[in-house]
């Protein structure tokens, strides 16, 4: 069965930091892999997908994520955090007709001054 | 062009009643998406619709069931509210349902059954 795995409930960086948000999946074919940020009052919004070649996958707002097969993860990066990126993240698998995506429990970021 | 809308945004209901919430795609699109969102479950997938057809329905019972109309907008309704039905639902649409496209998500309405 699919699912995914968001291993961090809660992360506080300072600004200007860099951020990894971690993620573990599990899918029995080859998966399409998501990462989304929710704003608080506000829908999902993609930040990027992963649905095959490059590994490193770059997405919107200066984040990228890793996609490591051996691993099952797909991590999300940021090399310097700002205090708009303060929100919820969550990490999607789903197939490839996108009608039964998987979504991890989310990472609330918190973002210091 | 306008994004995905969905109304109400917010909703007060008691036990035993039934909703009906409303979501318009993005023109263009033919693929809507319902989730359920709640702090216990997270995001759960409800169903998807695509040219007036359900194709796939996630693991919830059948006092949840939608439709969609042939401008792709589509209603989900909910008989016999129950107090975990609250919960934020949340709509979203792409152009063919296919993962490989951008999924744009509405806002969301907000249930609260007392």
């Amino acid at each position: 069965a699919q699912s995914v795995t968001q291993p961090d409930i809660h992360i506080t960086v300072s600004e200007g930091a860099s951020l990894e948000l971690r993620c573990n999946y599990s899918y029995g074919a080859t998966p399409y892999l998501f990462w989304y940020v929710q704003s608080p009052g506000q829908g999902l919004q993609l930040l990027l997908k992963y649905f095959s070649g490059d590994t490193l996958v770059q997405g919107i707002k200066g984040f990228e994520a890793e996609f490591k097969r051996s691993q099952s993860s797909f991590n999300l990066r940021k090399p310097s955090v700002h205090w708009s990126d303060a929100a919820e993240y969550f990490c999607a698998v789903g197939p490839y007709n996108n009608n039964d995506m998987r979504f991890g429990a989310g990472t609330r970021l918190t973002v210091k001054p | 062009k306008a994004g995905v809308t969905q109304t109400p945004r917010y909703l007060i209901k008691t036990r035993g009643q039934q909703v009906t919430l409303s979501c318009s795609p993005i023109s263009g699109h033919r693929s809507v998406s319902w989730y359920q969102q709640t702090p216990g479950q997270g995001l759960q997938f409800l169903f998807e619709y695509f040219s007036e057809t359900q194709r796939n329905k996630g693991n919830f019972p059948g006092r949840f069931s939608g439709r969609q109309f042939s401008n792709s907008r589509s209603e989900m309704n909910v008989s016999t509210l129950e107090l975990g039905d609250s919960a934020l639902y949340l709509c979203a649409s792409s152009s063919a349902g296919l993962a490989r496209e951008t999924q744009y998500f509405g806002p969301g309405t907000r249930l609260l059954v007392l």
